[in-house]
């Protein structure tokens, strides 16, 4: 039973471009969460999906970042015309019952802004 | 003043020698989370605890909370368990997606 993937797990993008960070959940994990971690800082939360709905976004900016967890397919985090403020580390957890069920963790993407 | 704070930041200590590190909080919570993060690389859920003790092979969690405050405990230290050990927690009526994480702790276990 694979893990929670993520890739690209290293990124490298130029200012004012586009990034997709894609996260699948483990098997039979329809709750998905992304966290951030800045340079030289705590884990933030950003969004919380389900499937093909998005439960609770409070924690992601309001502009330009977007996510989505379709029906089919993984989760995607998109960042929009990405400023050098975006590197860090974009964590995905999923969990299976409900939204308090134990997380498992992907390994993470990094992404660097030239 | 973060909800969650950890101690101590930093700690390095003997192969073999008994490592404690502390979770404080300040909030109310439904669960408490031990991850454990090696450098570059991903996270991994330690323990999940909302009350009393949880022990798994050599790392025991422990959780007051009338006190506010989490233990992680490691016994019989070694190399490998040198990592950065964060707590987080989640909030009533938030579950898992609310997480509030400390800043970590970086152990260092020297051969």
């Amino acid at each position: 039973n694979a893990g929670v993937m993520q890739n690209p797990r290293h990124l490298v993008r130029r200012r004012g471009q586009e990034a997709r960070l894609r996260c699948s959940p483990m098997k039979g994990h329809s709750h998905v969460y992304w966290y951030r971690q800045l340079p030289e800082e705590g884990l933030k939360f950003m969004v919380y999906l389900q499937k093909e709905n998005i439960i609770d976004e409070s924690g992601m900016p309001k502009e330009r970042f977007s996510a989505e967890f379709p029906k089919e397919g993984p989760s995607i985090l998109r960042i929009q015309q990405v400023v050098r403020g975006d590197s860090a580390a974009y964590f995905c957890a999923s969990s299976v019952f409900t939204s308090t069920g134990e997380l498992f963790f992907g390994e993470g993407s990094r992404l660097t802004v030239l | 003043k973060n909800e969650v704070e950890q101690s101590p930041q930093n700690l390095t200590a003997q192969e073999g020698e008994f490592i404690t590190i502390n979770c404080s909080y300040s909030v109310g919570i439904s669960a408490l989370h031990w991850l454990q993060q090696h450098p570059g690389g991903g996270i991994v859920s330690l323990f999940m605890l909302s009350s009393g003790k949880k022990k798994h092979g050599r790392l025991i969690a422990t959780i007051n909370i009338q006190e506010k405050h989490s233990s992680l405990h490691i016994t019989a230290s070694h190399p490998r368990d040198s990592a950065v050990y964060i707590c987080a927690v989640s909030t009533p009526n938030f579950g898992n997606e609310k997480l509030t994480f400390g800043t970590g702790t970086r152990l260092t276990i020297i051969p």
